[in-house]
């Protein structure tokens, strides 16, 4: 099984700053990494596939990077709504598909 | 739109078996596979396993398997999960969502979530 690794847990970010989380795959899982949004009460939104390619609707201050092992969400210029829990998660590999603990990016 | 919408929330006792559906609309349901993903209380995500709405096959995570059963209506572009002898870590929201592709395996629809409460 794959075990995927996020940093940091929370992230105390300010509105305007820019957020930037990590995720580690314990192998690795090429470029088949998606991100996940999720806010209280609901269900996740996928922000990224592919590492670095957007969904559908996502705005641009949203962007992944990263092969292999080694995988980077940035959020530029954080707006009130993306305070949020993040999650990494590979589908390179399976069962199990795995996502990361996830990182809670939090208004400082 | 394309949507998933589940089943209501249900509460069971230890040892008993529940029932979860997720009914697609505004796609081609057979063209997309389902994966039912779950959520403890306060907790991350944790995959439970997959099911082709194209032919019925599916795969399950270790921790479920012989528990578990995954099946599609493609006459009601419907999923099921089927979870039996009910324990008490099964308690969580449990979730449907598209797999994008199968190049592309990401979720890129979810349902609302199902709560499911396992409880003597």
């Amino acid at each position: 099984e794959i075990v995927m690794t996020q940093s940091p847990a929370t992230l105390s970010v300010s509105p305007g700053e820019s957020a930037t989380l990590s995720c580690r795959a314990s192998q690795t899982v090429s470029s088949n990494l998606a991100w996940y949004q999720q806010k209280p009460g609901q269900a996740p939104r996928l922000l990224m596939s592919g590492a670095s390619t957007r969904a559908t609707g996502i705005p641009a201050r949203f962007s992944g990077s990263g092969s292999g092992t080694e995988f980077t969400l940035t959020i530029s210029s954080l707006q009130s709504e993306d305070f949020a829990i993040y999650y990494c998660q590979q589908y390179n590999n399976w069962p199990p598909w795995t996502f990361g603990q996830g990182t809670k990016v939090e208004i400082k | 739109q394309f949507q998933l919408v589940q089943s209501g929330g249900e509460v069971k006792k230890p040892g008993a078996s529940v029932k979860v559906s997720c009914k697609a609309s505004g796609y081609t349901f057979t063209n997309y596979g389902i994966s039912w993903v779950r959520q403890a209380p306060g907790q991350g995500l944790e995959w439970v396993g997959w099911v082709s709405a194209h032919n019925g096959n599916t795969n399950y995570a270790q921790k479920v398997q012989g528990r578990v059963t995954m099946t599609t209506d493609t006459s009601t572009n419907t999923a099921y999960m089927e979870l039996r002898s009910l324990r008490s870590d099964d308690t969580a929201v449990y979730y449907c969502a598209r797999e994008r592709g199968i190049a592309v395996r990401a979720f890129d629809i979810w349902g609302q979530g199902t709560m499911v409460i396992v409880s003597s």
